[in-house]
């Protein structure tokens, strides 16, 4: 079965730092992968996704993450940390299953990130 | 709407008392999902809808829950004698289709607390 591994429960940054969240996985085939972010109070909302091609993917509010698959990782990156970033990160990975596919997602255990003024 | 939303935003119920919960997915989307997040366990699957059908219920934790979809729209999770294990966010999510490659989109969630 896949799994989701987000070594790090809780990180801390200044405003204006770069910021590196971590995620490793566990699948046998190639994986779908997702990063999702939560704000106190609110649903998930979809950072960027990787499913093919380039490893290097670009998203939402100027973040990124490198798909390595000898690493079995999907790193989360963002060269300057805004106040506004403040939240919990989720890391996801989706399966295909049989014949078809849908979106069942298993997710890591979040990281929540703090940023200082 | 505009998007996926999710009544009550809070709920307090005595063990042994029935809930329902209730899923607004965004209008035209066919594949509709329901998770749980809790401290203990994080966010987990509990079942996924296709239209009105169930193609997968794997996630649910018991015979004590129990979800449907009407009209290929509205979605409500319904669990019967809660636990206090039980307590926690339960989250909606909706996508336009049942692809693993489309966005799902999730609402703020429903906070349940059984006492």
């Amino acid at each position: 079965a896949q799994s989701v591994t987000q070594p790090d429960i809780h990180i801390t940054v200044s405003e204006g730092a770069s910021l590196e969240l971590r995620c490793n996985y566990s699948y046998g085939a190639t994986p779908y992968l997702f990063w999702y972010v939560q704000s106190p109070g609110q649903g998930l909302q979809l950072l960027l996704k990787y499913f093919s091609g380039d490893t290097l993917v670009q998203g939402i509010k100027g973040f990124e993450a490198e798909f390595k698959r000898s690493q079995s990782s999907f790193n989360l990156r963002k060269p300057s940390v805004h106040w506004s970033d403040a939240a919990e990160y989720f890391c996801a990975v989706g399966v295909r299953l049989g014949g078809t596919s849908y979106g069942k997602l298993t997710f890591g255990q979040g990281t929540i990130l703090t940023v200082h003024p | 709407g505009a998007g996926v939303s999710q009544s009550p935003s809070n709920k307090v119920t005595e063990k042994g008392k029935d809930v329902e919960l209730r899923c607004d997915p965004i209008s035209g989307h066919t594949a509709l999902y329901w998770y749980r997040q809790s401290l203990g366990q994080g966010l987990e699957f509990l079942i996924y809808f296709q239209g009105n059908s169930a193609p997968d219920k794997s996630g649910l934790p018991s015979d004590r829950f129990s979800a449907e979809r009407t009209g290929g729209s509205v979605s409500t999770l319904t669990i019967q004698r809660t636990q206090q294990e039980d307590s926690a966010v339960y989250l909606c999510a909706s996508s336009g289709t049942s692809g693993v490659t489309d966005t799902q989109y999730f609402g703020p969630g429903t906070r349940l607390t059984v006492l």
